[in-house]
């Protein structure tokens, strides 16, 4: 199985929004709504941001939101503060009942 | 409060076999199954696998089927993912994490903090 498809890199300014696609195929983000978005920041373990696509846990700021769109899932930050700028990963559940992440995007706060 | 600590950082030759682990804490251990992900240095994050602790049933990505084990042991609350014979290409931080949901294991929501493993010789 590949890895899902993200840029390498994203950046926006303080108080902008910025979107960090993720690609699939039908076989894992595509084919089902198990898609999640993890927040690193260097040297620190992975934080679970989105869930089922869509849902944020409990104490993550409404700031962060996903979506899904056929193979193409997303997750946007509104307001962007300096505190965001981490690597982004999605990861899928696949049609092999395993999961797969993807490639992870560096946010740079300008 | 949830927790997940691991064991500490190895420094191993090519060949050896080692065994890290994954002690949990603050909720029914067999409820939830725990993962395992590999992040290679200055690399991203890979899923390797996991356990259902209260059946033991395991799922492995393809890429790591074969290459570790994932067990748990119910009577101490603890999962561990071992090698029979490192490589050079095994160096990497690994971390364990638990899922969101119980029965599923499509995201995780507690994370260890990371237990860096070194293979050189």
């Amino acid at each position: 199985q590949s890895a899902l498809t993200q840029p390498a890199s994203v950046s926006g300014s303080p108080g902008q929004s910025i979107t960090i696609s993720c690609t699939g195929t039908s076989s894992d983000l595509g084919g089902y709504n198990y898609v999640s978005w993890y927040q690193q920041h260097p040297g620190k373990a992975p934080k679970l941001m989105i869930y089922d696509v869509s849902n944020r846990p409990s104490g993550v700021s409404n700031r962060f939101s996903g979506s899904k769109s056929g193979n193409t899932a997303s997750l946007t930050i509104s307001g962007l503060q300096a505190e965001d700028e981490a690597y982004y990963y999605c990861s899928s559940y696949t049609s092999t009942s395993t999961v797969v992440f993807g490639g992870g995007t560096r946010l740079t706060v300008l | 409060e949830v927790q997940l600590v691991q064991s500490g950082a190895e420094v191993k030759k090519p060949g050896e076999s080692l065994m890290i682990s994954c002690e949990t804490s603050g909720y029914s251990f067999t409820t939830y199954c725990i993962g395992w992900v590999r992040q290679m240095p200055g690399k991203g994050l890979e899923w390797m696998g996991i356990i259902y602790p209260g059946d033991s049933d395991t799922r492995y990505s393809p890429s790591f089927q074969g290459q570790v084990t994932i067990s748990a042991d119910k009577s101490i609350s603890t999962a561990y993912v071992q090698w029979s014979s490192l490589r050079a290409s095994d160096t990497a931080i690994y971390f364990c994490a638990r899922a969101a949901a119980a029965g599923r294991h499509d995201a995780f929501d507690i994370w260890g903090q990371g237990t860096m493993v070194t293979v050189s010789s």
